[in-house]
């Protein structure tokens, strides 16, 4: 039971234009979505969060939108770099799970210059 | 202050075999989760320690297995393995173990078995 979903693989954009990168989840009991970010050979790093009663949280270039009726979420980074090129992953957890996340499986964002 | 640290970065087992996997937690972290990444999957909880003990466990079988010591260092265990046990192990340490609190991954270790 996948109850976190990435469900696009892979997302490719040019240099100074916004990357999209979408979540759903089945679990209507999480309270808190996060993402982060992962480099080859480098463990997952964390970017942005956003609790469940809020709908949106913005932190510099990435901001992160939550709709809960839809059960699903999105990262927007404005404007993209190179350097932004990693897997983001998508994970989430409740109050009764802790600090134990459940994890979509991935999608490798490639910034082109 | 000293993030987390895994080791070994690369081992190659044989099926059957048993293995140890360590980390090392970052300083004034009391929780340790450990995860299971095969290719192209998302990160899997295998379980949870905090102050020692084992804080809840995701769907492995008994043969996965773990400790958190005084020093909060952790090992993974796994016995018997099994060639779909080849996979990215991660762990991540955290000051606690509740729900908002940020945890931080060491780099994993990479296990291969033949």
């Amino acid at each position: 039971d996948q109850q976190v979903k990435q469900n696009s693989p892979s997302l490719s954009v040019q240099e100074g234009r916004i990357s999209i990168l979408n979540c759903d989840y089945t679990n209507s009991m999480f309270d808190y979505f996060l993402w982060y970010k992962k480099y080859p050979a480098e463990g997952p790093t964390f970017l942005i969060s956003i609790s469940s009663i809020k709908d949106k949280n913005e932190d510099g270039r990435f901001t992160v939108f939550l709709n809960k009726s839809a059960k699903h979420l999105s990262l927007h980074i404005v404007p993209s770099q190179p350097g932004d090129s990693a897997v983001y992953f998508c994970a989430a957890n409740t109050e009764t799970s802790g600090s134990r996340l459940t994890f979509g499986e991935g999608t490798q964002l490639t910034v082109n210059p | 202050e000293t993030g987390v640290t895994q080791s070994p970065t690369h081992l190659i087992k044989t099926r059957g075999q048993q293995v140890t996997l360590r980390c090392s937690s970052q300083s004034g972290h009391n929780t340790v989760s450990w995860y299971q990444q095969a290719l192209g999957q998302g990160p899997q909880f295998i379980f949870q320690y905090y102050r020692e003990e084992e804080n809840g466990r995701g769907n492995f079988p008994p043969r996965f297995s773990g400790l958190q010591f005084p020093n909060y260092s952790s090992e993974l265990n796994v016995n018997a393995l099994e060639l779909d046990d080849s996979a990215l192990y991660l762990c991540a340490s955290s000051h606690d173990r509740r729900v908002n609190t940020e945890a931080f991954f060491g780099q994993g270790t990479r296990l291969t078995v033949v």
